[in-house]
């Protein structure tokens, strides 16, 4: 079965730049989707096929996916950002999978 | 503005079945190629995909669970439900019911708000 690793906790001051990775095996090849989930709430999508954003993310809000590592980056962090990630892709063999999530702390 | 809402008991007894249903409104099911997804969230803990049917009635299941659950859609009411049977105190969980894209590789784009099942006697 295809998996997805995540590092459980990311912290960054506000006005810095996060980044949240998320690992496989050979992902760059994948399309990845990440999730924001803020407690007590259903996860939204903030990017999906790598580096799309939805309308009403704010651009701070990027993508990347190469190799091994897709990554999700927050720019300008605010306090407002401080929630749960995950990453998810669709795998042949597992179907639909996700990372084990991420918590970002704005410190 | 396509909305989903779960419905169903908040309370199984071990052994028995967990039954869920998912309403959509805003959309019809069966006028779009979407798929139509469960995903769960133990507390404390991150998320687990279910299993998913698309809207000609093709069922996709996680394998780990596949032997439990069944997915299906009723059109005319524009729902679609999940049963898992033979709970266990491992099966409790928030139960997310959400909407992914026309092809598998797509996103879930509108998730429901999620309702908490557990199971206890």
């Amino acid at each position: 079965s295809y998996v997805l690793t995540q590092p459980p906790s990311v912290s960054v001051a506000p006005g810095k730049t996060a980044r949240i990775t998320c690992g496989g095996n050979n992902i760059g090849s994948k399309s990845v989707h990440w999730y924001q989930q803020k407690p007590g709430q259903a996860p939204v999508l903030v990017i999906y096929y790598d580096s799309d954003r939805p309308s009403g993310i704010p651009e701070r809000f990027s993508g990347s996916n190469s190799g091994n590592t897709a990554t999700l980056t927050i720019s300008r962090v605010e306090a407002g950002d401080e929630a749960d990630y995950y990453c998810q892709v669709w795998d042949s063999s597992s179907d639909v999978v996700f990372g084990g999530g991420t918590k970002l702390t704005v410190l | 503005q396509l909305q989903l809402q779960e419905s169903g008991p908040g309370l199984v007894k071990p052994s028995e079945t967990l039954s869920l249903t998912c309403t959509v409104s805003g959309g019809s099911i069966s006028s779009s190629s979407y798929y139509w997804g469960w995903i769960r969230q133990p507390p404390g803990k991150g998320l687990e995909w279910i299993g998913s049917i698309y809207y000609s009635g093709s069922t996709y299941y996680n394998p780990s669970l596949k032997s439990r659950v069944t997915i299906s859609v009723d059109t005319s009411k524009n729902q679609f439900s999940l049963k898992l049977s033979s709970v266990t105190a491992a099966d409790t969980a928030v139960y997310y019911c959400a909407r992914r894209g026309p092809t598998n590789k797509d996103p879930f784009d509108y998730w429901g708000q999620g309702t908490l099942v557990t199971v206890s006697s």
